[in-house]
């Protein structure tokens, strides 16, 4: 399935380096969504866009900088970070606007912080 | 206090078993609800959403008890390819808000 796309998909960074995660949809789609699942623990929203707006910030931290610059792609700009931020980051997206939201899942960018 | 919770598990049981998940939400004013699949080490997709008047998918039945603020879904038949997590997503529909459960685990066992 190739309706969403994340890049790369597994990274190793230290704590000084600068990276940045890259989504893409084609499903012409409206939202879009960053999440953190880390180990036995559920699914965190990090951000969300709505017609390349950002709507959600969930009290992310600022050493990760979403940027959506349209409605078909998302980045995560990341920045200093520390080893707690290891952790697999799923993009999403979905129609936006629609009665029934259904969301989409890249499959994913493995990240390990050093 | 979360605001989905599931039971973890896992669940072991047999091919064939019928198997049922519950799922609990706090806030009221939630208006979608979906089932997701995750298998280990990959991205949730979506099983089924889930409907008031309760919606069946071959073996995959699901019910939203909105009074009392739970989803089931029930798995009739298992079989070696359902094993999996199993994640209950609510959804804030206005503000595209999703929270997901930390799943249910399901092993089915031959």
């Amino acid at each position: 399935e190739t309706g969403v796309t994340q890049t790369p998909r597994h990274l190793v960074m230290g704590m000084t380096n600068k990276k940045s995660l890259k989504c893409e949809q084609h499903l012409g789609h409206n939202a879009m969504y960053w999440y953190k699942q880390s180990a036995k623990k559920p699914l965190e929203l990090m951000f969300v866009y709505n017609f390349k707006e950002q709507t959600e910030n969930n009290s992310v931290p600022s050493r990760f900088s979403p940027e959506c610059p349209n409605s078909s792609h998302l980045f995560l700009h990341l920045h200093t970070l520390q080893p707690e931020d290891s952790a697999l980051y799923l993009c999403a997206s979905s129609p936006g606007g629609a009665v029934e939201e259904t969301q989409y899942f890249g499959p994913g960018t493995r990240l390990l912080v050093l | 206090r979360k605001e989905v919770e599931q039971d973890p598990g896992p669940f072991n049981v047999p091919e064939g078993a019928t198997v049922a998940f519950n799922c609990t939400y706090s806030n009221s004013a939630s208006q979608s609800f979906f089932w997701y699949r995750q298998d280990c080490r990959k991205e949730p997709k979506l099983l089924m959403s889930v409907y008031s008047s309760g919606n069946e998918d071959g073996r995959f039945t699901a019910q939203l008890n909105r009074a009392s603020q739970y989803i089931s879904l029930l798995i009739r038949d298992s079989k070696l390819s359902d094993s999996a997590t199993y994640l209950c997503v609510v959804n804030e529909r206005n503000f595209n808000k999703f929270y997901f459960g930390s799943g249910t685990k399901l092993n089915v066992k031959p």
